[in-house]
């Protein structure tokens, strides 16, 4: 049972924009950034967001992060094949003292 | 720019224990600005953190698993460890090494490619 919660799948078709949603508590999200990773089959995870709404150097701007209160969001635009992956949120947990994640998002595109 | 690679044996008998180390290059162990971390990911399963370690030899583990676990870091090989003892099938899992950076809590990267160990019984 992860901490974060998020939904186990999403889809979408080429072109279209897709927004997967991950749901924390006061003592993660509430109160820390939200943080994205992508990951393919046998990968390892890649940052894509962090500190909720940033890029590190090299993300399309076509991903885009969003925090409000204990939820933070990752939405994709102008979705391609190559985005279907599993997409994991994640926070720092001040009760943890260490970062906390969803259980993953598998993002079909259609 | 830093790349991470564990390294360990992928089979382990039910009880003993875990050993992974995970070698840093394009970058120090040394640096302050950084801590090591270690990450499972039971198959099919969702991320779990197990804990890090400064260059100066501070931890802090999930205390789930608190009890089990010891890291340590060889700065002179700029490598750094991981020991989990007593496993079960349920530590079978793909394990990770990331990077961790002081100023931004949270972040993650880069990580490692994983090793899978899978416990024994």
């Amino acid at each position: 049972q992860s901490v974060l919660t998020q939904p186990p799948s999403a889809s979408g078709t080429p072109g279209q924009s897709v927004t997967i949603s991950c749901s924390g508590t006061s003592s993660n999200i509430g109160r820390n950034s939200g943080y994205w990773y992508q990951q393919f089959p046998g990968t390892a995870p890649k940052l894509l967001i962090y500190r909720s709404d940033e890029r590190p150097s090299g993300v399309p701007d076509r991903f885009s992060g969003s925090k409000s209160g204990a939820s933070t969001s990752l939405a994709i635009s102008g979705l391609r094949s190559e985005d279907e992956a599993d997409y994991s949120c994640a926070a720092w947990d001040d009760t943890l003292g260490g970062p906390v994640f969803g259980g993953g998002t598998k993002l079909t595109v259609l | 720019q830093v790349q991470l690679q564990e390294s360990g044996p992928g089979l382990v008998k039910a009880s003993e224990t875990l050993s992974l180390t995970c070698s840093v290059s394009g970058g120090s162990v040394n640096s302050g600005g950084f801590y090591w971390n270690w990450i499972r990911q039971p198959p099919g399963k969702g991320l779990e953190w197990i804990g890090y370690i400064h260059h100066n030899g501070n931890t802090n583990y999930n205390p789930s698993l608190r009890s089990r676990v010891t890291m340590s870091v060889d700065t002179s090989k700029s490598q750094f460890s991981l020991k989990l003892s007593s496993v079960t099938a349920a530590d079978t899992a793909v394990y990770f090494c990331a990077l961790g950076i002081v100023n931004i809590r949270g972040w993650l990267d880069p990580w490692g490619q994983g090793v899978l160990v899978t416990v024994s019984s």
